[in-house]
């Protein structure tokens, strides 16, 4: 597509349920990156995918965070037992090769856990 | 390790007076540095890069930053405020952690235009 999608834009979940956010990676762009940013704070990286397999998922915070990028395109971003301090916004970005030029973002979904 | 430093946290300009948004960053070796910025509910835009060419970086909407290595800031200014341009602008650089390279943004400055 023209550019990053994300969706949904907006979710509310209640405590202990589980999320899936969704990516859909401008056509091409073989690495994918997750971000989460927190109210008054910069956004904070969590995975990196280079195709379909996970080079670097140091920043995802514990193992309810988990994310799949099956056929090197679209990623979802799965979140098991939410708890309230996961609320935040979850960017995503795509890029050609290693990011050198720059990353394109998405919109982001705004995840509240209430 | 790499990181950036964004020394003011908000700034504010009069609508047509020139806009100052300060940025420190640390590299053991020539870094990429990028601004990118933020309006409410909105993406993320890139607005300017450096990647080791030339030093003063030209981006869209009439803003630019200086590579000042003597310094290490990479300063993004502009020569007079719009409205539009009140926004979050984040100084980003292009780092190795973890034994991939990322992006490492800085916490932030918003930037409040006043009429």
């Amino acid at each position: 597509g023209a550019g990053v999608s994300q969706t949904p834009s907006n979710k509310v979940t209640e405590k202990g349920k589980y999320v899936e956010l969704r990516c859909d990676p401008i056509s091409g762009h073989t690495a994918l990156y997750w971000y989460r940013q927190s109210l008054g704070q910069g956004p904070e990286f969590l995975i990196y995918f280079q195709g379909t397999g996970a080079a670097d998922d140091s920043g995802l915070p514990n193992d309810r965070f988990f994310a799949v990028r099956p056929e090197g395109s679209v990623s979802t971003l799965k979140i098991q037992r939410t708890e309230r301090g996961d609320s935040a916004v979850y960017l995503c970005a795509s890029s050609s090769s290693g990011g050198e030029g720059g990353y394109t973002f998405g919109s982001g979904t705004r995840l509240t856990v209430v | 390790a790499q990181s950036v430093t964004q020394l003011d946290s908000h700034v504010s300009v009069s609508e047509g007076t020139p806009v100052l948004l300060r940025c420190n960053y640390s590299s053991s070796y020539s870094p990429s540095l990028f601004w990118y910025v933020q309006h409410p509910n909105k993406g993320l835009q890139l607005l300017l890069k450096y990647t080791s060419a030339a030093t003063l970086v030209k981006g869209i909407n009439g803003f630019e930053a200086e590579f000042k290595k003597s310094e290490t800031s990479f300063h993004l200014t502009k020569p007079s405020a719009h409205m539009s341009d009140a926004a979050e602008y984040f100084c980003v650089v292009r780092g190795v952690t973890s034994g991939t390279y990322k992006y490492i943004f800085g916490t932030g400055t918003r930037l409040k235009v006043l009429a």
